[in-house]
C-alpha cells in the first residue's frame, strides 16, 4: 500500500524558513517524479514544484522559484521542501503526490499525503 | 502561467448528469494529453479520478468520464450521487515545464 506522510509545518514568522519532509512508502520511491502541491485556506490547488525520480531534475513554480528547494534521499524514501524567506501568501497546506507515471512531464498525482500546514503570520 | 478556467460551481440531482469544463491555451491543455481530474471533499487531500485526459484509475467509478477538444477538457459525471458532492480541479503540464491548476468547480448536488 502506498504511503506519503508530510511533517514539519507550523507557525512561523515571515522571512523565516522551514523544512518539509514527505516519508514515502509501498513503492520504488527512485522511479517516480514527485511533486508538492499546495492549498491556501478556502483557495485551489497551485503546484509548487516537482523532482525526477533520480533527483536530477527540478522544476518550480515562478512564485516560489530562488525561494524553495526540493530534494529527495532515496536511501531514506524521502522527499523534502525547503522553504525560504516565507511570506504570508506561503500559508497554505502543503501536499507531497506520487506521480501515477515516472515521467515529470506527466502530472497526474495519483497518491497524495494527508498535508501539513503551513502558517506564515507575524 | 495563469491558471486554468473553470466554472465556479455546478449543480445537479441525483441521477442527473453534468460536465465541467476546463479550458486553457495551447501551450497547456491544447498542446499536451496530460490532463488530470481530481475530486477533493471538505478536509481531505484529492483523489485523482481522470489521468491523461480520459483514463479512469483503478477504482474510479464509470460514472466518470473526460474528454478533451482544443482548449478545453471536460468532465462529465453520470447518475449523480450524494458522494459526488465536492470540489473539482483539473490541471496539466505546460510548454515552460510547469504544472497549472484549474481555480477548482464546486458541485452541489441537490
Amino acid at each position: 500500500e502506498v504511503q506519503l506522510l508530510e511533517s514539519g509545518g507550523g507557525l512561523l514568522q515571515p522571512g523565516g524558513s522551514l523544512r518539509l519532509s514527505c516519508a514515502a512508502s509501498g513503492f520504488t520511491f527512485s522511479t517516480y517524479a514527485m511533486s508538492w502541491v499546495r492549498q491556501a485556506p478556502g483557495k485551489g490547488l497551485e503546484w509548487v514544484s516537482t523532482i525526477s525520480g533520480s533527483g536530477g531534475s527540478t522544476y518550480y513554480a515562478d512564485s516560489v522559484k530562488g525561494r524553495f528547494t526540493i530534494s529527495r534521499d532515496k536511501s531514506k524514501n524521502m522527499l523534502d521542501l525547503q522553504m525560504n524567506s516565507l511570506r504570508a501568501e506561503d500559508t497554505a497546506v502543503y501536499y507531497c503526490a506520487k506521480h501515477y507515471y515516472m515521467a515529470v512531464n506527466h502530472p497526474s498525482f495519483e497518491y497524495w499525503g494527508q498535508g501539513t500546514l503551513v502558517t506564515v503570520s507575524s | 502561467q495563469s491558471a486554468l478556467t473553470q466554472p465556479a460551481s455546478v449543480s445537479g440531482s441525483p441521477g442527473q448528469s453534468i460536465t465541467i469544463s476546463c479550458t486553457g491555451t495551447s501551450s497547456d491543455v491544447g498542446g499536451y494529453d496530460t490532463v488530470s481530474w481530481y475530486q477533493q471533499h471538505p478536509g481531505k487531500a484529492p483523489k485523482l479520478i481522470i489521468y491523461e485526459v480520459t483514463n479512469r484509475p483503478s477504482g474510479v467509478s464509470s460514472r466518470f468520464s473526460a474528454s478533451k477538444s482544443g482548449n478545453t477538457a471536460s468532465l462529465t459525471i453520470s447518475g449523480l450521487q450524494p458522494e459526488d458532492d465536492a470540489d473539482y480541479y483539473c490541471n496539466s503540464y505546460t510548454s515552460t515545464s510547469s504544472v497549472v491548476f484549474g481555480g477548482g468547480t464546486k458541485l452541489t448536488v441537490l
